[in-house]
């Protein structure tokens, strides 16, 4: 069991281009969430998933998009990236949204981009 | 909204306890957790508390829930140098997203 993997690890991008971060979890989980984090902001949540097929917003989405590809795979795009976009980005997933063990979420090792 | 309080960093010498505070806002919170960030990794859950405990117990983790001031509070007993790291506290409820603090670096020194 990999739990939740995410590719890239790093990377540098300049402003204006776009690239599309990876996220995958073997758990059978229904719902999945990007988050980014700042330093001093704690976690903010950028956009999930609830299930297959249905996306929504959180509290930060301008500037993203994000793809429910299948059950196992949830993408986020940035479309023209900016230098406010530099940030570590962390996906999760959780058997549904909700709480105690069924809302727990399990986190993948992040992705680290630079915007210059 | 619900929103979620902690403070920034907190330091104490290996063997010391260490307690870490959380207060949040939102008095419909049901579930109460706390994560741990080590370094260059993502966010592992080490507990959760249902709002009907006051107190829950694992190994060297003791997490004390104040419901009528909101305050959640995460003991770590007999501090390690490997305990040292970034706390994250959240709240959620039913059908909701969890709100993450902003997460309280803990530094153990030798």
């Amino acid at each position: 069991n990999a739990g939740v993997t995410q590719t890239p690890k790093f990377q540098v991008l300049k402003t204006g281009q776009s690239m599309t971060l990876q996220c995958a979890q073997d758990m059978n989980h229904n719902s999945m969430y990007w988050y980014r984090q700042d330093p001093g902001m704690g976690l903010r949540l950028i956009y999930y998933s609830a299930s297959e097929g249905t996306t929504d917003k959180g509290e930060v989405p301008n500037g993203y998009n994000v793809s429910r590809l299948n059950k196992r795979e949830f993408s986020l795009r940035l479309e023209s990236a900016a230098p406010s976009q530099t940030s570590v980005y962390f996906c999760a997933s959780s058997e549904a949204i909700g709480t105690g063990a069924v809302g727990t979420q399990y986190f993948g090792p992040g992705t680290r981009l630079l915007v210059l | 909204g619900e929103d979620v309080e902690q403070s920034l960093f907190l330091s104490v010498r290996e063997g010391d306890s260490s307690v870490i505070n959380c207060t949040y806002t939102d008095s419909s919170s049901t579930y109460l957790y706390w994560y741990k960030q080590e370094p260059g990794a993502g966010l592992q859950l080490l507990t959760y508390i249902f709002s009907n405990m006051d107190m829950k117990q694992d190994q060297r983790l003791t997490v004390l829930l104040n419901k009528k001031d909101k305050h959640l509070s995460l003991r770590i007993a007999d501090t390690q140098t490997g305990d040292s790291a970034i706390y994250f506290c959240a709240a959620g409820n039913a059908g909701n997203m969890l709100t993450f603090g902003g997460g309280t670096r803990l530094m153990v020194k030798p």
